[in-house]
């Protein structure tokens, strides 16, 4: 069975400055697919960026970035410039190419932007 | 477009008593999901639809019934609450199978049985 490892339960970071939320997986198929999502406190999940496993550039959506190391099975998060708008908890997750339906989220961490 | 709704936003009920839970997304999306959402656990899969009129089972689904009538709603019935009930919970929908294309959610539903 997959499953997710988030080992940051909480982060915090001052504005205008980076961080990185780590993420580790554990699969023993080839295909896949791997997400970071974000939910404020208004609840709402929000997909952040997505990495498919056979692809070997990193993903980049704006000032979010994913350090993918198929290898290692490992799947950073790297926000530059944060923004108080991103406090929020961030999940990472798995779902394989083939067979089942089911996302496997990380159990989040915690990120906290301070002013 | 209203995306993903999921009524009610809140609600208690008391053991035993029975409930169902809407979700509807107005994007034509084959597929819908819920999911519950438990401290420090993340999300877990309960069950799912590919398609109206088909629903499957997740990876936590006891307790819990499922139908999809119509392609656009999919129901979460709880025919009698337990306190171990007592979640968040997610609906989701896509266009194809989650992976290929993204999956949007609903706001969530907290649940307290007491």
């Amino acid at each position: 069975a997959q499953t997710v490892t988030q080992s940051q339960p909480e982060m915090s970071v001052q504005e205008a400055e980076t961080v990185t939320l780590s993420c580790t997986y554990d699969t023993s198929e080839n295909n896949y697919y791997l997400f970071w999502y974000k939910q404020p406190p208004s609840r709402q999940m929000i997909l952040v960026i997505r990495q498919e496993a056979y692809k070997q550039q990193n993903a980049t959506e704006n000032r979010f970035s994913v350090n993918f190391q198929k290898a290692a099975k490992s799947f950073s998060l790297k926000i530059s410039d944060s923004q108080l708008g991103d406090t929020a908890m961030y999940f990472c997750a798995f779902m394989s190419e083939g067979g089942s339906e089911k996302l496997v989220f990380g159990k989040g961490t915690k990120l906290t932007v301070n002013p | 477009n209203a995306g993903v709704t999921q009524t009610p936003k809140f609600r208690v009920l008391k053991t035993g008593q029975s409930m169902t839970l809407l979700c509807a997304q107005d994007m034509n999306h084959e597929y819908m999901y819920w999911y519950r959402q438990d401290p420090g656990m993340g999300l877990r899969l309960i069950h799912y639809s590919v398609g109206e009129g088909t629903t499957a089972k997740g990876e936590v689904p006891d307790g819990y019934n499922v139908s999809r009538l119509k392609k656009q709603n999919f129901l979460l019935g709880l025919e009698s609450a337990a306190p171990s009930q007592t979640s968040v919970y997610f609906c989701a929908s896509s266009y194809f199978r989650t992976g290929r294309t993204e999956a949007f959610f609903g706001q969530g539903t907290r649940l307290t049985v007491v």
